[in-house]
């Protein structure tokens, strides 16, 4: 059974910096691109970032450009997104979602999600 | 950027009656090299995580029942419930992939009535 499952989430003060995590299972992870795409509470979905399955070809949204860094670590089945100068609209549920089987090119759509962990941005 | 546009906000359809949302792409998501649409589709419940409905516009996901179907083409996209059921009740999004700014509408909330 594919596994996607977020770690790193908590309570952060404005200017601050945190490290998600995404733990894959299931499938082989270095195969696949991946994404983050974040969920402000009630709100819709907003993309962060993607990530190539061998970290050759990086986008980020233009609302986290130069604050936030996507990797992995294909030996550890992991993806990573490292967050600095948070501010209170980063506020969200992050999730990430696997791309497409790598057979179809030049797609990017999101299946599966993990579960998402929260990151909340306050003083 | 690609903006995305759903509509309506929100619906609400008697049980086996047909759900209809719209999504509208500020510019074409057709590829012409490919003829392919770069458009998917989610259903997101209460207190879950989105699932991928459809992809390519109109190729149902595998295990997506086949009362969900879509259609459409450069900038104009249905997704459409043939016969609601209470399980459909969520909010549906389309996103546009086209673009490497990968963007999500608004979502249109589906209720029953």
């Amino acid at each position: 059974e594919v596994q996607l499952v977020e770690s790193g989430g908590g309570l952060v003060q404005p200017g601050g910096s945190l490290r998600l995590s995404c733990a894959a299972s299931g499938f082989t992870f270095s195969s696949y691109s991946m994404n983050w795409v974040r969920q402000a509470p009630g709100k819709g979905l907003e993309w962060v970032s993607y990530i190539s399955s061998s970290s050759s070809t990086i986008y980020y949204a233009d609302s986290v450009k130069g604050r936030f860094t996507i990797s992995r670590d294909n030996a550890k089945n992991s993806l990573y997104l490292q967050m600095n100068s948070l501010r209170a609209e980063d506020t969200a549920v992050y999730y990430c979602a696997r791309g497409p089987t790598p057979a179809a090119i030049g797609g990017n759509w999101f299946d599966p999600w993990g579960q998402g962990t929260l990151v909340t941005v306050s003083s | 950027d690609i903006v995305m546009t759903q509509s309506p906000d929100s619906l609400a359809v008697s049980l086996g009656e047909r759900a209809t949302i719209n999504c509208k792409s500020s510019q074409s998501v057709l590829y012409s090299s490919n003829n392919k649409n770069y458009l998917a589709w989610y259903q997101q419940k209460p207190g879950q995580p989105p699932k991928l409905l459809i992809y390519w516009a109109s190729t149902r996901e595998s295990g997506v029942p086949d009362r969900f179907s879509g259609s459409g083409s450069g900038t104009d996209f249905t997704l459409t419930i043939s016969s609601l059921q209470a399980e459909d009740v969520a909010v549906y999004y389309c996103q546009q992939y086209y673009s490497t700014q990968f963007t999500f509408g608004p979502g249109t909330k589906v209720d029953i009535k």
